[in-house]
């Protein structure tokens, strides 16, 4: 089984801070990504990977940035946290192309 | 760009109702369609996948779809619910671009 896991299930964060999601993947899968899943909004993609140091923005990359320094760990980062970025994040990996993708558990944030 | 429509945001049925959810994707070339489910507390997973070939396509749990490339849909079927099929229901597509776009999502409440 793919195994998706995601540093934190929840965190809470203050308004200025620098926010660090840590994602990692067992299955040696080439794509990783990072959503938001929002009431009402679906999943909205934030940065895409499809290999080593390499990233992609997706349709909401605006206060946001990646890191992909091994092929198994994709990091989202929130340069300085702001309340409208409270949503959960999602990652998610896939074998390459346009195959399924599988998610971690998700990490509900919080930013007073 | 693409772009995918859940129309139904909520449905309430008894169990042992028959479930129809509504999904219509805007593109017009080769597309690669899924439906994920997200049950309380879990993470998203993979119901059902269509690649090609036959378009009626079976998945876990009961659940089936149809892809019908003229109306450009791909809508979710299960012929019986039961109450442990309360769950969030997300169709997706992958198009033009080599991601997924989730449409809105469905929260379906069955009443036991």
């Amino acid at each position: 089984d793919v195994k998706v896991t995601q540093s934190s299930r929840y965190l809470v964060k203050r308004t200025g801070e620098k926010v660090f999601l840590e994602c990692v993947q067992d299955m040696d899968h080439e794509n990783m990504f990072w959503y938001r899943q929002d009431p009402g909004l679906g999943l909205r993609l934030i940065y895409f990977s499809y290999d080593v140091k390499m990233k992609e923005k997706g349709d909401i990359p605006e206060g946001y940035s990646v890191s992909r320094e091994k092929k198994e760990r994709f990091s989202l980062i929130l340069e300085s946290a702001s309340t409208n970025q409270t949503s959960m994040y999602l990652c998610a990996s896939s074998p390459g192309g346009e195959r399924e993708q599988y998610f971690g558990p998700g990490t509900r944030l919080t930013v007073t | 760009a693409q772009s995918v429509s859940q129309h139904n945001h909520h449905v309430i049925l008894s169990e042992a109702a028959s479930l129809e959810l509504g999904c219509n994707y805007s593109y017009g070339g080769t597309v690669n369609l899924f439906w994920y489910v997200q049950y309380p507390g879990q993470h998203l997973q993979l119901l059902l996948k269509y690649f090609s070939g036959d378009p009626l396509v079976k998945g876990i749990k009961g659940f089936e779809a149809e892809f019908i490339k003229s109306k450009f849909s791909f809508n979710l079927r299960k012929p019986s619910v039961q109450w442990s099929d309360t769950a969030e229901y997300f169709c997706a597509v992958t198009g033009s671009a080599r991601q997924l776009t989730f449409g809105s999502g469905t929260q379906l409440t069955v009443l036991p």
